[in-house]
């Protein structure tokens, strides 16, 4: 099994609609990240979480919201569903030592998400 | 925030030859320079980190050289086999908030 695993994998919606993307990780890291894929852009960061009672905003948090319900969940959200919010969407832990992060990402498989 | 710039965006090359891929970044505290590979329909993965502290890391066929004077890192991969075909990031802090090129899509013919 995945150490970080997302639902859905793929999934049309139309616009307006409410969209949550959810990822839950094996890991036992507490740090955790959302960040969305368009091709020639890159990956980048909507929301990053360093525990569960700590929440950031991105480089691109605009119409994206989202909940740390447990150390091992981090769920994105998308209020009204736009079509230029269409792209790959990847969850990512990292663990930390002595309160620093090691560096290294570990992602998901990806969410692609297509709005209509 | 930090701007890093990845050349090329493409890349294709015939099996058994080099591929260098450079990023260039913006700012001189930078001192973490990670490499992820992405095959397709996976989510990236990490293949080699550098420090600042250091100007060359090797990994088997894989390396990473650094110049913080002009503030690029490339990265180098030689005797290029099909399973290197994959979409490769650089990345630079900060620190757990990772900040990612645009990518290079690296084809490898046989």
């Amino acid at each position: 099994d995945a150490d970080v695993t997302q639902t859905p994998r793929n999934r049309i919606t139309k616009t307006g609609k409410r969209i949550m993307l959810e990822c839950s990780q094996t890991k036992g890291h507490d740090r955790m990240y959302w960040y969305r894929q368009d091709p020639g852009l890159g990956l980048r960061l909507i929301y990053y979480s360093f525990d569960v009672k700590d929440i950031n905003k991105g480089e691109i948090s605009d119409g994206y919201s989202v909940s740390r319900q447990a150390q091992a969940k981090f769920s994105l959200s998308l209020e009204s569903a736009i079509p230029n919010q269409t792209a790959l969407y990847f969850c990512a832990t990292s663990s930390t030592q002595q309160g620093f992060s090691t560096g290294e990402l570990f992602f998901g498989e990806g969410s692609r998400l297509t709005v209509l | 925030g930090e701007n890093v710039e990845q050349h090329p965006s493409t890349l294709s090359v015939q099996e058994g030859d080099s591929a260098v891929i450079k990023c260039t970044y913006s700012d001189s505290a930078s001192n973490y320079f990670p490499w992820y590979k992405q095959e397709l329909g996976k989510g990236p993965q990490l293949i080699i980190d550098i420090r600042s502290n250091v100007g060359e890391k090797k990994d088997q066929r894989i390396a990473v050289t650094l110049n913080k004077t002009a503030k690029h890192f490339s990265l180098h991969i030689t005797e290029t086999q099909p399973e290197d075909s994959a979409v490769y990031f650089c990345a630079v802090p900060p620190w757990g908030k990772l900040q990612f090129g645009a990518g290079t899509q690296v084809v490898v013919t046989p």
